[in-house]
């Protein structure tokens, strides 16, 4: 089965503080691409990140990083000394193939709230 | 400026009243697909095109339509709309079907059926 979980429905913190949001997803595909999207209170989706099954090494991008470890089918999200403009719903997605086709399947997103 | 463009972004109409909202690409993009987005359950499929006149049913595709006549264009058609299908609805577009590449979304269409 494809699937993507994120535990977390809803995560608060306070400004400053290093938050992680949790990943974990399922896949018999070898070759697979995970994502990181952003959906500020404005709606729209914004693109975060890309990593594809075969490359291990975690990445960041100023206070954004991701671990991403296959061993435990993870892909987390760690906001460093976050920000008010940090709250939003995050969604994880996968995509692999699936039934004859490339699908992207979206977790149910964590709701981050940044307080001042 | 490349993006994703659906209309119209708010929508209230009555049960049974047929409806449809539109999307556009202009990024020659071959894939596009529309999801809805629903409290506690994320993004969910409900057709995707992998090119013109190629479409195929996502997760959730009952009570919908979609055409494919152009690249650019993609449009949701709902014949018949219920109460159910109150929701918010993105309509996206990636370069290949197998391309590893992100999706682009649209802003987004709030649909409320009464």
């Amino acid at each position: 089965a494809q699937k993507v979980t994120q535990a977390q429905t809803e995560i608060s913190v306070v400004e400053k503080e290093d938050v992680t949001l949790d990943c974990v997803y399922e896949t018999r595909d070898t070759t697979y691409y995970l994502f990181w999207y952003k959906q500020p209170p404005s709606g729209e989706l914004v693109f975060l990140i890309r990593r594809n099954s075969f490359d291990e090494q975690n990445e960041i991008s100023g206070r954004y990083s991701w671990n991403f470890q296959k061993s435990t089918s993870s892909f987390n999200f760690t906001i460093t000394a976050s920000q008010v403009v940090d709250s939003a719903v995050y969604f994880c997605a996968l995509r692999a193939f699936f039934s004859g086709t490339y699908k992207y399947i979206f977790g149910t997103g964590t709701r981050l709230k940044v307080l001042a | 400026e490349a993006q994703v463009t659906q209309n119209p972004r708010y929508l209230i109409t009555v049960t049974g009243k047929k409806l449809t909202v539109t999307c556009s690409q202009n990024m020659n993009h071959e894939y596009m697909s529309w999801y809805r987005q629903d409290p506690g359950l994320g993004l969910r499929q409900i057709y995707y095109s992998m090119n013109v006149e190629v479409t195929d049913k996502g997760d959730v595709p009952e009570g919908y339509k979609v055409s494919r006549k152009e690249k650019r264009n993609f449009p949701l058609i709902l014949e018949s709309p219920s109460p159910n299908q109150t929701s918010l609805y993105f309509c996206a577009s990636s370069l290949f079907p197998d391309s590893p590449y992100e999706q682009y979304f649209g802003p987004g269409t709030r649909l409320t059926v009464t």
